[in-house]
């Protein structure tokens, strides 16, 4: 079945740091990816859509000079959390759509827990 | 906008008892729906997913979900609970535009001997 990774696992920086998230779809291309957030014991909450190829689209109230996104490949995204601080800790998560498919065929990766000291 | 509740926040059961978690869907066109649910420290697994086919939907472990339009619901069923069920469960319906999905809240899943 498809695969989507991310990386780090997790990641613990200092506040005022920036750190990259990578996501990546590792046996089939992905046209479109998805950002989510995740709080402890909350839903997922959707921060992003990223196209390849073009600027991604935020959801409102997600800061987007705040949380950079890249999808320069069909293979690869990353969001990039600029001046993180502790209020910025939770867990990320990617997931990738395929050439072709509907929303029933996204795939989602295992996430990326960051904490920002 | 197409959004999902979940009625309930916990269930707990006893092992070889059915589960219900209950979710109702809000949209204004045939939506996509789907159960995904999330273990520990794991990363989401789709359980099924309805798009507009049969209405019964099967999917993996045992759980099947019913797509009722009268009742706006899509509740999920599994006849015999088993330990490892316990886990997070999310009714998730997919958005009209770029197929971004909208998470329900999520219902805990509680499994005793």
């Amino acid at each position: 079945g498809a695969v989507v990774s991310q990386h780090p696992s997790w990641v613990i920086c200092k506040s005022g740091t920036s750190v990259k998230i990578e996501c990546r779809s590792l046996d089939f291309q992905a046209t479109t990816m998805f950002w989510y957030r995740q709080f402890p014991k909350q839903s997922l909450m959707l921060m992003a859509t990223s196209n390849e190829g073009s600027k991604a689209t935020y959801e409102q109230g997600v800061e987007k000079d705040k949380f950079l996104i890249n999808h320069a490949s069909l293979t690869l995204s990353t969001l990039t959390v600029t001046s993180a601080h502790p209020e910025d800790s939770s867990f990320y998560i990617c997931s990738a759509r395929s050439i072709g498919s509907g929303a029933e065929t996204q795939y989602f990766g295992p996430g990326t827990r960051l904490l920002v000291l | 906008a197409q959004s999902v509740t979940q009625l309930d926040s916990h269930v707990s059961v006893s092992e070889g008892t059915p589960v219900l978690l209950r979710c109702n869907y809000s949209s204004s066109y045939s939506p996509s729906l789907f159960w995904y649910v999330q273990h520990p420290n794991k990363g989401l697994q789709l359980l099924l997913k309805y798009t507009s086919a049969a209405t019964l939907v099967k999917g993996i472990n045992g759980f099947e979900a019913e797509f009722k339009k009268s009742e706006t619901s899509f509740h999920l069923t599994k006849p015999s609970a088993h330990m490892s069920d316990a886990a997070e469960y999310f009714c998730v319906v997919s958005v009209n535009s770029g197929y971004a999905l909208n998470f329900g809240k999520g219902t805990s899943l509680l499994v005793t001997p």
